[in-house]
């Protein structure tokens, strides 16, 4: 079964750091661009990042760049999130997705992980 | 950036009625645009890959259609599990974009 469980949300301080992790199974990890993608209480969907299959072609929202880092362990079968300098903007459930090969469409969607930054 | 409006932002209606769901984009997005669908509590669900090819899993009575800047998801006959929150997301440039919603309900 495809599947991805994101880990290493939690409450965290505004200013504060939090690095989320997201284990991938059922598939062949290293073949598929990896993303972020985040939804604030009650909104909307918004793309934070995409990390390519090799790592080396990365992809950042505004917002977030300077301030996030995404990376990817591709024996380990796991993507992370670093997250720096958060702010109370970043509270969102985080969740981590595949893109479907050639950088298609998001086919497959982790549980989601909840982030809350406290001022 | 490529702004995508999603119209209306509810859809009032009952089992067994179609649904039509418009997606408009700032700038062309040469048919790059996927729908999904979210229900309360769960992670979103892809339905819809560039424009009309359905994804694994999803019904006949779901497809799409479009071109350039406007594009359709049309739901022929609703059932009780496709009251839910429908996005549209473009992938045709970064960053990648998603409208803000569709709430189908009862």
């Amino acid at each position: 079964e495809v599947q991805l469980l994101e880990s290493g949300g939690g409450l965290v301080q505004s200013g504060g750091s939090l690095r989320l992790s997201c284990a991938a199974s059922g598939f062949t990890f290293n073949m598929f661009a990896m993303n972020w993608v985040r939804q604030a209480p009650g909104k909307g969907l918004q793309w934070v990042s995409t990390i390519g299959t090799t790592g080396e072609n990365i992809y950042y929202v505004d917002s977030v760049k300077g301030r996030f880092t995404i990376s990817r362990d591709n024996s380990k079968n796991t993507q992370y999130l670093q997250m720096n300098s958060l702010r109370d903007e970043d509270t969102a459930t985080y969740y981590c997705v595949r893109r479907a090969s050639n950088w298609g469409a998001f086919d497959i969607w982790g549980q989601g992980i909840k982030v809350t930054v406290s001022s | 950036e490529v702004v995508l409006t999603q119209s209306p932002a509810t859809l009032s209606l009952s089992p067994g009625e179609g649904a039509a769901l418009s997606c408009r984009a700032s700038q062309s997005v040469r048919g790059l645009l996927a729908w999904y669908q979210q229900k309360p509590g769960q992670a979103p669900r892809l339905v819809i890959y560039d424009t009309s090819n359905r994804a694994t899993g999803i019904p006949a009575r779901f497809s799409g259609s479009g071109s350039g800047t406007e594009y359709t998801l049309t739901i022929s006959s609703l059932e009780p599990e496709d009251f839910a929150v429908y996005y549209c997301q473009q992938r045709s440039s970064w960053p990648l974009t998603f409208g803000g919603g569709t709430k189908v309900e009862i």
